[in-house]
């Protein structure tokens, strides 16, 4: 099973919107609405921020949203604040004997 | 309020064997799928392993078949991994986690424990 592809890095403005794509298959992403997307700061555990492809646990900013079509699922922050800088990670059920495939994961800098 | 907490995690030579414990409240353990993930200094975050509610179906990414095994005892709140013939590759920081449904997301982590491989 191959890590799902996320661009390296992205950067905006403070009060931007930025997107980040996650590029799967028709064995994981396409298969199943089962994407997920957690954020990362420097020396922290991951944060689940959305499940379920579209949606945000309780207390998760409603600045983070996530979308799929095909085999692609994308998360867009929108007003992005300098606490947004950080890493993030895609991640799909993939069935079978493979639970989990996360992305490649993303840099986003706030410029 | 969800808690999880890694130990067991250290320095093991090439070839070596380690165990590593998350010890789990504040939710239905026995009800909860549990899985491993790592994340390599620097790398990203990878999927080791996820055992059922029961630890009755087990599941693993091919970099660790045959050479993890995980386990859990749902009297004692607690998930256990396995680790034998460790690679220099193995080096990471090894979270618990789990979800707000089984096998479908990662809603609660861990602090990690420190895995080093090296001779």
């Amino acid at each position: 099973q191959s890590a799902l592809t996320q661009p390296a890095s992205v950067s905006g403005s403070p009060g931007q919107s930025i997107t980040i794509s996650c590029s799967g298959t028709s064995s994981d992403v396409g298969s199943y609405n089962l994407v997920s997307w957690y954020q990362q700061h420097p020396g922290k555990a991951p944060k689940l921020i959305i499940y379920e492809v579209n949606k945000r646990p309780s207390g998760v900013s409603n600045r983070f949203s996530g979308s799929q079509s095909d085999n692609t699922a994308s998360l867009t922050i929108s007003g992005l604040q300098a606490e947004d800088e950080a890493d993030y990670y895609c991640c799909s059920y993939a069935g079978g004997s493979t639970i989990f495939v996360f992305g490649t994961g993303t840099k986003v800098t706030v410029l | 309020e969800v808690q999880l907490v890694e130990s067991g995690g250290g320095l093991v030579q090439p070839g070596g064997s380690l165990r590593l414990s998350c010890a789990a409240s504040g939710f239905t353990f026995s009800s909860s799928a549990m899985s491993w993930v790592r994340q390599a200094p620097g790398k990203g975050l990878e999927w080791v392993s996820t055992v059922s509610g029961s630890g009755m179906s087990t599941y693993y990414a091919d970099s660790v078949k045959g050479r993890f095994t995980v386990s859990r005892d749902n009297s004692k709140h607690t998930v256990y991994l396995q680790m034998n013939s460790l690679r220099d590759d193995d080096t990471a920081e090894y979270y618990c986690a789990t979800g707000l449904q089984d096998y479908g997301d990662l809603a609660y982590w861990g602090q990690g424990t420190l895995v080093t491989v090296s001779a």
